[in-house]
């Protein structure tokens, strides 16, 4: 099946820094990436759609300055959290879409984030 | 807007029960339907995915069903195992997007 990674699976850092968290589609070209985000035991909640080569959409009440999306290639979207706080620390789910006849949406396994 | 609900929040049973766990969606204007397991601090298995023109689909000792004019949705687990214990979660594809809408979850504990 389709797999889909995410790198690194946890990251601690320093209140005021940045992290980039990578998305990577192994198998197969994603022209569709999807960033979700998880606080503890709480369900999944989308943040943005990555289109490669153009700008993400973000959905309500996610700040596209403070959390960046770049769609470069068919295989990878990365996310970038500018200026952490501790509030932002949690879970990010990455998904990519595979298209064709299946269509459907493959999960990376997460990256943990604890901002200091 | 799609409001995905999963009842219940939270079920422990001793292992050998078969079990149901339920989803409902406000909005029956669905792609489709998709049910994942979780385990803790991990990401996201798929078990099952249902079209909209089905109305149920099967894997191992899993069944799901789809009630779409109802807005439901039902898992079924036979002979649970102690290995079956995770959260679930249910999601829905809307018609003509491509995001998907996840449920609230229940937390599964199967004790032996």
């Amino acid at each position: 099946g389709a797999v889909v990674s995410q790198h690194p699976s946890r990251v601690i850092c320093k209140s005021g820094t940045s992290v980039k968290i990578e998305c990577r589609s192994l198998d197969f070209q994603a022209t569709t990436m999807f960033w979700y985000r998880q606080f503890p035991k709480q369900s999944l909640m989308l943040m943005a759609t990555s289109n490669e080569g153009s700008k993400a959409t973000y959905e309500q009440g996610v700040e596209k300055d403070k959390f960046l999306i770049n769609h470069a290639s068919l295989t990878l979207s990365t996310l970038t959290v500018t200026s952490a706080h501790p509030e932002d620390s949690s879970f990010y789910i990455c998904s990519a879409r595979s298209g064709g006849a299946t269509d459907t949406q493959y999960f990376g396994p997460g990256t943990r984030l604890t901002v200091l | 807007k799609q409001e995905v609900t999963q009842i219940p929040a939270a079920l422990s049973v001793p292992e050998g029960e078969n079990l149901v766990l339920n989803c409902s969606f406000t909005d029956s204007a669905i792609y489709n339907l998709q049910w994942f397991r979780q385990d803790p601090g991990k990401g996201l298995t798929s078990l099952l995915l249902i079209q909209s023109s089905q109305r149920e689909q099967t894997s191992g000792r899993l069944n799901a069903s789809l009630d779409k004019s109802s807005g439901r949705s039902t898992l079924y687990i036979a002979a649970s195992q102690p290995g079956d214990s995770a959260t679930y979660l249910c999601a829905v594809r809307i018609m003509g997007f491509q995001k998907l809408v996840f449920g609230t979850g229940t937390r599964l504990l199967v004790s032996p």
